[in-house]
């Protein structure tokens, strides 16, 4: 079955540094989301992308954090100076079509620390 | 902003007991979904329920929407150390041009030998 895949697995890295977080969604999904979850927490959106822009954030997403399909497949997230509140799980997700109830499906996430 | 209030929080149980867990909500919401995560890994799907009152089985799990569609559980039978983990449930809110999830708090369920 086809699935959504995230690298890296773990992410250390100094506060005030820049971090690219990458995941390849389902090839034929057309949106694409990235979500937070912090230690002990629950799972929080971040920000939605179809049709090559931004079509929601939430207020977590400010101005250190960008996303980017650069050549089709790939689906960043950038968070531009990383601050200790930024550690966190990672978790990408994608979608074949519009409809609220179909599913999202999730990748494995990548565990973001910030020293 | 809707709200999912999972109960319990936490759940210990040993192997081959019931359990049922809750979702709930001020909200009417069109459809509902429910996840299991564990350690390590991201959630995944295990069944969307859609109409009020339905009932939908998966081998030892059977969820359910109630009529209003404002809450859904989630019922363990027989349960196994394999059912451990977080379960959460997840409402779609369509704005925009997609839709984003809505987690609940969780539960997280450990089932011991």
């Amino acid at each position: 079955e086809p699935e959504v895949t995230q690298t890296p697995s773990h992410q250390v890295t100094q506060m005030g540094q820049e971090v690219i977080l990458r995941c390849v969604p389902i090839s034929n999904h057309l949106y694409f989301y990235w979500y937070r979850q912090i230690l002990g927490q629950k799972v929080e959106f971040l920000v939605s992308f179809y049709n090559n822009e931004i079509s929601e954030k939430s207020e977590i997403f400010d101005d250190q954090f960008s996303v980017e399909r650069p050549d089709g497949s790939n689906f960043t997230l950038k968070i531009r100076s990383t601050k200790l509140e930024d550690s966190a799980m990672y978790f990408c997700a994608s979608r074949g079509d519009r409809g609220g109830n179909q599913p999202q499906h999730f990748g494995d996430g990548t565990r973001l620390s910030i020293l | 902003t809707q709200l999912l209030e999972q109960s319990p929080q936490f759940l210990s149980i040993q192997e081959g007991e019931n359990l049922t867990v809750y979702c709930n909500s001020s909200s009417v919401f069109s459809s509902l979904q429910w996840y299991r995560q564990e350690p390590g890994e991201g959630p995944v799907l295990l069944v969307t329920v859609v109409t009020g009152g339905e009932v939908k089985k998966l081998k030892r799990l059977t969820f359910q929407f109630g009529d209003a569609r404002k809450d859904s559980s989630l019922h363990i039978t027989a349960a196994q150390p394999g059912d451990t983990g977080l379960y959460l449930c997840a409402i779609g809110v369509n704005t925009g041009t997609a839709s984003k999830l809505t987690f609940g708090t969780g539960t997280r369920l450990q089932v011991t030998l």
